[in-house]
């Protein structure tokens, strides 16, 4: 079993819809979680952290976290096709040196 | 400012070349790791540094894989006698601080293919 799995899509939404993203971790003592963005051909890019259960906003994204059932997902609202890119989930290391587990990503597509 | 640079952005080898591979981390971070992507898949951790000290480097593949960080601030791995399989992006990210909540910010990456 991987540690950080997601579903490699991909995933087809329309504009102005809203994308979810979901992610499961199978360390349970793990700390820290965060969506990374990445267009093909670049490096990944942070888009959210979340440190304790519940929701994070921030501006279209929203970062959810549910460490009882090991899950966290992303939604991004009001989709548009600049959106389109691989989405990575991302689990911090619980053990002091803070190296990241990554999923295999879900590659997003907006459709206009 | 600047974020991370790495060098070079492509680099082509034959198989049983030995390659040397550059991050400058942004300045004043105190992390810094090394990751490996390959083609579909997500960033696979190679390598941490705090400061000069290597702390982990459980990644590594084999010991043909080499990191050092001698002044604490630029990193370079070095792979030794390259395989076909080692064709990758390397990724260089560094944060701020040791905290597990520190934002890691990526670099470029170094696209490797080994012929």
């Amino acid at each position: 079993q991987k540690e950080v799995e997601q579903n490699s899509g991909p995933l087809s939404v329309p504009e102005g819809a809203i994308a979810s993203l979901n992610c499961t971790y199978s360390d349970r003592g793990s700390q820290s979680f965060f969506w990374y963005r990445q267009y093909s051909g670049k490096s990944p890019e942070l888009i959210m952290s979340i440190y304790s259960n519940g929701d994070k906003e921030d501006g279209r994204f929203t970062a959810q976290l549910n460490k009882a059932s090991q899950y966290v997902s992303l939604l991004i609202r009001d989709s548009q096709p600049s959106d389109s890119a691989t989405y990575l989930c991302a689990v911090g290391s619980n053990f002091g040196n803070e190296k990241l587990t990554f999923g295999t990503g879900t590659r997003l597509t907006i459709i206009p | 400012g600047a974020g991370v640079s790495q060098s070079p952005r492509y680099k082509v080898a034959k198989r049983g070349q030995d390659v040397a591979l550059r991050c400058d981390p942004i300045s004043g971070h105190v992390s810094l790791f090394w990751y490996q992507q390959a083609l579909g898949q997500g960033p696979e951790f190679l390598t941490y540094f705090q400061n000069e000290a290597q702390l982990d480097k459980s990644g590594l593949p084999s010991d043909r894989f080499f990191a050092e960080r001698p002044e604490g601030s630029v990193s370079t791995l070095k792979i030794q006698r390259t395989q076909q399989e080692d064709s990758a992006v390397y990724l260089c990210a560094s944060s701020l601080e040791r905290l597990a909540q520190e934002t890691q910010y990526f670099g470029p990456g170094t696209r490797l293919l080994v012929l």
